[in-house]
């Protein structure tokens, strides 16, 4: 079974990047598309952007200017950086695969997110 | 930009049923898909496509989707319950974004 691990520094500082790593074990990373979510705290989950394994993106455009989500298929591995943080930022960052079950998969509004990574808590201070 | 609301509460008695409503412009054209959080928690998958359950999810969850409404029902609700309901939709009308509802408070008086 599929499983999704968040991990990277819990703590940055005003103005810097956030990079976050999120680790897939149980299967292969290949042939899936796979996203980020955040929820800062006592509020709802934010769509951060998700990426193909071949490395195709698409981004929540109110972030797109500070986002990058990048793979490195070798690792298992997926990735997020966000640059210039500020404490909006501060936030519980999930990762979570996205799968389709339809008898049709040919676009991705037929995907949902089938498995989340437990999250990993960002604090933007200084 | 497409916008789905849900109501912030909604309040149920053990063992009545749960109504959760995420409403949206001809949200009825589009698959809702239903996330449940318990607090400190990642979210669940519970509903897919409108009304399919993911393994291991009980058959009191169902959906529904139709018009400008979709619903997440709760039969015989219990107090495991008792959670953050998310419902989300691809906006696919300028670029394929994923939209979430606002979430709701299932409380189990």
């Amino acid at each position: 079974q599929v499983q999704l691990q968040e991990s990277g520094p819990g703590l940055v500082k005003p103005s810097e990047t956030l990079s976050l790593t999120c680790t897939v074990s149980g299967g292969s990373i290949s042939s899936y598309y796979w996203s980020w979510i955040r929820q800062p705290p006592g509020k709802g989950l934010e769509w951060i952007g998700y990426i193909y394994y071949s490395g195709s993106t698409n981004y929540n455009p109110s972030l797109k200017s500070r986002v990058t989500i990048s793979v490195d298929t070798s690792k298992n591995q997926f990735s997020l950086k966000l640059s210039s943080v500020t404490a909006a930022d501060t936030a519980v960052y999930y990762c979570a695969r996205l799968w389709c079950s339809s008898t049709s998969c040919y676009d991705i509004s037929d995907y949902y997110m089938d498995v989340w990574g437990k999250g990993t808590t960002v604090t933007v201070s200084s | 930009s497409y916008v789905l609301t849900q109501p912030p509460s909604v309040s149920v008695a053990p063992g009545k049923t749960a109504r959760i409503t995420c409403g949206g412009n001809n949200i009825g054209s589009k698959s809702v898909h239903w996330y449940q959080q318990k607090p400190g928690q990642a979210p669940v998958l519970v509903i897919y496509y409108d009304s399919d359950r993911p393994s291991g999810i009980p058959e009191r969850f169902s959906g529904s989707n139709s018009g400008n409404t979709a619903t997440l029902t709760i039969s015989r609700v219990e107090a495991g319950d008792e959670a953050d309901y998310y419902c989300q939709v691809w906006d696919s009308s300028s670029d394929h974004l994923v939209v979430f509802g606002g979430g709701t408070k299932l409380t189990v008086l």
